[in-house]
């Protein structure tokens, strides 16, 4: 029972356009969502999160939209840089979110061609 | 954010032994994770580990495959018992800040485990 899914194993843009990460959830109780960058060797880095409260967050080249209706987020990179180049995983917390557990995505890698 | 550094980063290991992963935070952190992330699947939590106290397992996770050790606030280890191939994933240790309430999870660069 995958209750959050990123259905893109792959994603490849050009250098200077918009990337957009889509994760779609299941559970109604998540509240809380985040979406991670990860190099090869490296672990997750944490990038940006969003409230169910709201339904935009922005932090510079990168915004995180929540539809909770649709149970849909995305993730924005504008404009897509090569060193962005990565696999964005998203998660999702439920009403205890205090705790460290998240449910991941399987990750979708972006390529931004230079 | 906190700084965590685990080891070793890799390992190759024979069927039947065990591994011992470490885990260091830069700062006092109240619950440390473990999570695995098999060969092609996403991140999986296997337990939290508190300190004082015996860490917290998820389902389909047991104490005597994956016993986890936290003597202080800052150190924790997972070591993963009677090694299988089945076993060969990358093992991740994390935490947050405990000052910030909703504070992402930070993650070490993790452990890749293969197990021959």
């Amino acid at each position: 029972d995958q209750q959050v899914k990123q259905n893109s194993p792959s994603l490849s843009v050009q250098e200077g356009r918009i990337s957009i990460l889509n994760c779609d959830y299941t559970n109604s109780m998540f509240d809380y969502f985040l979406w991670y960058k990860k190099y090869p060797a490296e672990g997750p880095t944490f990038l940006i999160s969003i409230s169910s409260i709201k339904d935009k967050n922005e932090d510079g080249r990168f915004t995180v939209f929540l539809n909770k209706s649709a149970k849909h987020l995305s993730l924005h990179i504008v404009p897509s840089q090569p060193g962005d180049s990565a696999v964005y995983f998203c998660a999702a917390s439920d009403g205890s979110s205090n705790t460290g557990k998240l449910i991941f995505g399987q990750g979708t890698t972006l390529q931004v061609k230079p | 954010s906190a700084v965590i550094s685990q080891k070793p980063s890799r390992d190759i290991c024979q069927r039947g032994t065990s591994l011992t992963i470490q885990c260091q935070v830069d700062s006092q952190v109240t619950m440390m994770f473990w999570y695995r992330q098999q060969p092609g699947q996403s991140l999986t939590l296997i337990a939290t580990a508190n300190q004082g106290s015996e860490a917290t397992y998820e389902s389909g996770f047991v104490i005597d495959k994956f016993p986890i050790s936290r003597p202080n606030l800052t150190f924790s280890t997972l070591t993963v018992s009677n090694l299988s191939p089945e076993d060969s994933s990358i093992y991740l240790c994390s935490a947050k800040d405990d000052s910030l309430w909703n504070s992402p999870l930070h993650f070490g660069n993790g452990t890749r485990l293969t197990v021959t």
